[in-house]
C-alpha cells in the first residue's frame, strides 16, 4: 500500500521559530510537493522537488525554504515562523512520467503559530 | 498560467438524491484535470483524472466526470449520493512535462441531509 507520512498532525509554535515539517514516501516517487490549504482559498503549492538536491518555487515560496538530501524526504522549513503561517500543510508525491499520474497526500501537519 | 474556479463554496444535497459539482478550467493546452475528495481530518484521496480519450471519466465510489473542451469544463457526478460522500472535494489541473505541482480549485464542500 502507497504511504506518504508527515511527522506531525498537529504542531504549536512562537512567532520567530524555525519549523521543520517532515515528509517521507515510501514508493520510490522522484517527485515530491510541498502545498498549503486554507479555508475558502483549497491547496496553493509552495516548493517542488523532482530529484534529490533539487527544488522549484511554486506559487507561494516567500517565508518558506525546502530541503531534499534523500529521495524519500522533502522537508518544509520555515526559517522565522510568523502567525500568517498558521495553515494546513500537504505533502505529496508523485512518479516521474506522464503528468497525469496521480499524486499521494499525507494526512496534513496542521500548524498553528502564536 | 493555468486556473481552476469552482463556483460553489457549498452544496446540501439529500441523501439518494443526485449530485452535481461543477469545475471549470483555465489552460491553454490539453489540460490533465483530476478531481480530489477530503473526509474531515484525512488527506486528499484521487476520486478521477482526465488526460486524453473518452471524455466520461469514471472513477471510485461511483463518481464520473464529463470533460467537454468547448466549456472548459470537468464535472462531477453521481447518480445518488449517500451520507459517506460529506465531504470537501477538490478540482485540479495540471500542465503536461515535468515535476509540476498541480493547480487546485478552492473547494466545494458537500453536505448530505438526511
Amino acid at each position: 500500500d502507497v504511504k506518504v507520512t508527515q511527522s506531525s498532525r498537529y504542531l504549536v509554535k512562537r512567532t520567530g521559530e524555525k519549523v521543520f515539517l517532515e515528509c517521507v514516501q515510501d514508493m520510490d516517487h522522484e517527485n515530491m510537493f510541498w502545498y498549503r490549504q486554507d479555508p475558502g482559498l483549497g491547496l496553493r503549492l509552495i516548493y517542488f522537488s523532482y530529484d534529490v538536491k533539487m527544488k522549484e518555487k511554486g506559487d507561494i515560496p516567500e517565508g518558506y525554504s525546502v530541503s531534499r538530501e534523500k529521495k524519500e524526504r522533502f522537508s518544509l522549513i520555515l526559517e522565522s515562523a510568523s502567525t500568517n503561517q498558521t495553515s494546513m500543510y500537504l505533502c505529496a508525491s508523485r512518479p516521474s512520467g506522464e503528468s497525469w499520474n496521480e499524486q499521494f497526500f499525507g494526512p496534513g501537519t496542521r500548524l498553528t503559530v502564536l | 498560467a493555468q486556473s481552476v474556479t469552482q463556483p460553489d463554496i457549498h452544496i446540501t444535497v439529500s441523501e439518494g438524491a443526485s449530485l452535481e459539482l461543477r469545475c471549470n478550467y483555465s489552460y491553454g493546452a490539453t489540460p490533465y484535470l483530476f478531481w480530489y475528495v477530503q473526509s474531515p481530518g484525512q488527506g486528499l484521496q484521487l476520486l478521477l483524472k482526465y488526460f486524453s480519450g473518452d471524455t466520461l471519466v469514471q472513477g471510485i465510489k461511483g463518481f464520473e466526470a464529463e470533460f467537454k473542451r468547448s466549456q472548459s469544463s470537468f464535472n462531477l457526478r453521481k447518480p445518488s449520493v449517500h451520507w459517506s460522500d460529506a465531504a470537501e472535494y477538490f478540482c485540479a489541473v495540471g500542465a503536461g512535462g515535468g515535476a509540476d505541482g498541480l493547480t487546485f480549485g478552492k473547494g466545494t464542500h458537500l453536505i448530505i441531509q438526511p
